[in-house]
């Protein structure tokens, strides 16, 4: 069974760092491309960040690039993703998600809580 | 970037009903086009991929279309269970979503 699972959440005062992790089972996932995303409190699903399967290759949205940073460990099968410099817009559900080879993401995280507060 | 605009933001509908949800993409999308169903304090869910085909797993009352800009998701009998937000996402250049629409019962 496929199985993707979030840690590292938390509050967080603005300014500091975070970081969020996943850590993937039931698939092999060297073979994947895999992304994060977030969403504020009733608010809809925003995409943050892509890294390929060797890490080579990774994109970011504008609203986080250069603050977030997405890594992963394929002997691991973890991806992770440092959020810096954080700010209260930041606060959101933040999922991992995998990428299938039709291009969908197929498989998502049950989410972890970021809150930016002080 | 494609901006994905869905509606209506909020859809009232009686069991059985035939409900239609829509998005409109900025630019033609090339039916790079996924639908995902959203239930209250769950992740997302996979519906539809490439416009139309449905996820293994996910009912047949679920379809899509579409092409170019404008895109559909349909559900041919609504039923309880389906009560939910969905959301299109393109895929055509990098990834965004639509803002949502809201499903209740009537």
């Amino acid at each position: 069974e496929v199985q993707l699972v979030e840690s590292g959440g938390g509050l967080v005062q603005p300014g500091s760092s975070l970081k969020v992790s996943c850590v993937a089972s039931g698939f092999t996932f060297s073979s994947y491309v895999m992304h994060w995303f977030r969403q504020a409190p009733e608010n809809g699903i925003e995409w943050l960040a892509y890294i390929n399967t060797d890490s080579s290759s990774t994109h970011y949205a504008e609203t986080v690039k250069g603050r977030f940073t997405i890594s992963r460990d394929n002997a691991k099968n973890t991806v992770d993703m440092q959020l810096s410099s954080l700010r209260s817009e930041d606060t959101a559900m933040y999922f991992c998600a995998r990428e299938s080879q039709l291009g969908a993401f197929d498989y998502w995280g049950q989410g972890v809580m970021v809150t930016v507060s002080s | 970037d494609i901006q994905m605009t869905q509606s209506p933001s909020l859809l009232s509908a009686s069991v059985g009903d035939r409900v239609t949800l829509s998005c409109k993409a900025s630019q033609n999308i090339y039916k790079y086009l996924n639908w995902y169903q959203q239930k209250l304090g769950e992740a997302p869910k996979l519906l539809i991929y490439y416009t139309n085909s449905l996820q293994t797993g996910i009912p047949s009352r679920f379809s899509g279309s579409g092409s170019g800009t404008d895109y559909t998701l349909t559900i041919s009998s609504l039923q309880p269970e389906d009560v939910a937000t969905y959301f299109c996402q393109q895929y055509n250049s990098w990834w965004t979503f639509g803002g949502g629409t809201k499903l209740e019962l009537k």
